[in-house]
């Protein structure tokens, strides 16, 4: 199993383009969240998903766009990039209720200039 | 609204020592998470604490969680350098229709010889 995959690995936009940061998974989780991590901030949540058909905002919703338009795929849009979007990226997979605990993707790293 | 607070922030240890880092979260939840990584990586899965009075130890690291005191603690026995990572602890948000992951800002930990 390839687990949750991210990609790409590493992006430079400049301020005001679009992107979209794909996480695939291949174990069946229904839940899926994208998450942002900043030097002393931790991860804080963007935005996640319940299910195909289900998104929902998290803490830091803001500039961000999701779809969840299949289980597998769970991409994130940045609708117009600002210098304060660069940062590294996670998506994390899990089974309802997370008993087993969320897999992470390796990460995406994005750099606004 | 939850909140995880994680202490200390940044620990410096000598080899063959023991210590502890210390998760307390603001309101009720059974369900935390204890997360490793390693500079430029992703975050790995150390522990799944699901019920009150949950032990559970892997090689040097255990890991307990007490839901009435809203605290759980990351022992660590005679650390070696390979321990030295940044460690996070983080709490599902269960109020919701799933759980997300809040996280705590991360303890680095450097183990010296």
């Amino acid at each position: 199993n390839a687990g949750v995959t991210q990609t790409p690995k590493f992006q430079v936009l400049k301020t005001g383009q679009s992107m979209t940061l794909q996480c695939a998974q291949d174990m069946n989780h229904e839940y899926m969240s994208w998450y942002r991590q900043d030097p002393g901030m931790g991860l804080r949540l963007i935005h996640y998903s319940v299910g195909a058909g289900i998104t929902d905002q998290g803490e830091v919703p803001n500039g961000y766009n999701v779809s969840r338009s299949t289980t597998e795929d769970f991409p994130l849009r940045l609708l117009s990039a600002a210098p304060s979007q660069t940062s590294v990226y996670f998506c994390a997979s899990s089974w309802t209720g997370a008993r087993y605990g969320y897999t992470f993707g390796s990460g995406t790293r994005l750099t606004v200039v | 609204e939850l909140k995880v607070e994680q202490n200390p922030l940044f620990l410096s240890m000598q080899e063959g020592k023991n210590y502890t880092i210390y998760c307390n979260y603001s309101t009720t939840s059974d369900r935390l998470y204890w997360y490793r990584q390693d500079p430029g990586k992703s975050l790995e899965s150390l522990f799944v604490l699901l019920s009150n009075g949950a032990v559970k130890q892997e090689g040097r690291l255990m890991a307990s969680l007490d839901t009435k005191a809203r605290l759980s603690t990351l022992h660590i026995t005679a650390a070696v350098h390979d321990l030295s990572a940044t460690y996070f602890c983080a709490v599902s948000n269960y109020g919701g229709s799933q759980g997300n992951l809040i996280f705590g800002k991360g303890t680095k930990l450097s183990v010296k010889p």
